[in-house]
């Protein structure tokens, strides 16, 4: 059974909503992850946090607001998105960022905005 | 040309057949490979690692190609369980990191 969960599962919110997201892994992870799921697309990489650090920021448009205050605790901070942000939002750990690592994805939030 | 390119499929295959699916990737750099299953309205769950040796867990057989740039996914004896589609993973250099690309996914169908 995954040790990351995400909370909440589904989520509605209008385009002028401030919400959050919440990602929380329990493997003793250092690194994690923030992607975007749509329909028909390939999982899409949004942030990348290591040892609290963030250390990728994948071109993501600034409604999207992520914060990791410890390596167990990751959030998405969600403000004036437009209906193309409606997608699957997964969170994943892994060991570190380092290259070798596999993940391990919590069971996602699917988001519409209205 | 993506990064990361698989046939979306969808492969529609009867049980107990042999189904192959293939990924390739456009960076010669890359390191890491992986295989992810994903479930209708779930999340990605690690299927395997991919090695240059090639690995196989009992059904499953995954291979690297690195002069090629392809990863390849073998399942003998489909199940009907095995119905999902597969993601590959390619972790791909960028700025001194490595960033974890996918693959839009293969769907695989195994009918009775």
């Amino acid at each position: 059974e995954t040790g990351v969960t995400q909370t909440p599962r589904h989520l509605v919110m209008g385009m002028t909503n401030k919400k959050s997201l919440k990602c929380e892994q329990h493997l003793g992870h250092n690194a994690m992850y923030w992607y975007k799921q749509s329909a028909k697309k390939p999982l899409e990489l949004m942030f990348v946090y290591n040892f609290k650090e963030q250390t990728e920021n994948n071109s993501v448009p600034s409604r999207f607001s992520p914060e990791c205050p410890n390596s167990s605790h990751l959030f998405l901070h969600l403000h004036t998105l437009q209906p193309e942000d409606s997608a699957l939002y997964l969170c994943a750990s892994s060991f570190t960022s380092d290259s070798y690592n596999e993940q391990f994805f919590g069971p996602g939030t699917r988001l519409t905005v209205l | 040309r993506k990064e990361v390119e698989q046939d979306p499929g969808p492969f529609n295959v009867p049980e107990g057949a042999t189904v192959a699916f293939n990924c390739t990737y456009s960076n010669s750099a890359s390191q890491s490979f992986f295989w992810y299953r994903q479930d209708c309205r779930k999340e990605p769950k690690l299927l395997m690692s991919v090695y240059s040796s090639g690995n196989e867990d009992g059904r499953f057989t995954a291979q690297l190609n690195r002069a090629s740039q392809y990863i390849s996914l073998l399942i003998r004896d489909s199940k009907l369980s095995d119905s999902a589609t597969y993601l590959c993973a390619v972790n791909v250099p960028s700025g001194g990191s490595y960033i974890p690309t996918f693959g839009r996914g293969t769907s695989l169908i195994v009918h009775p």
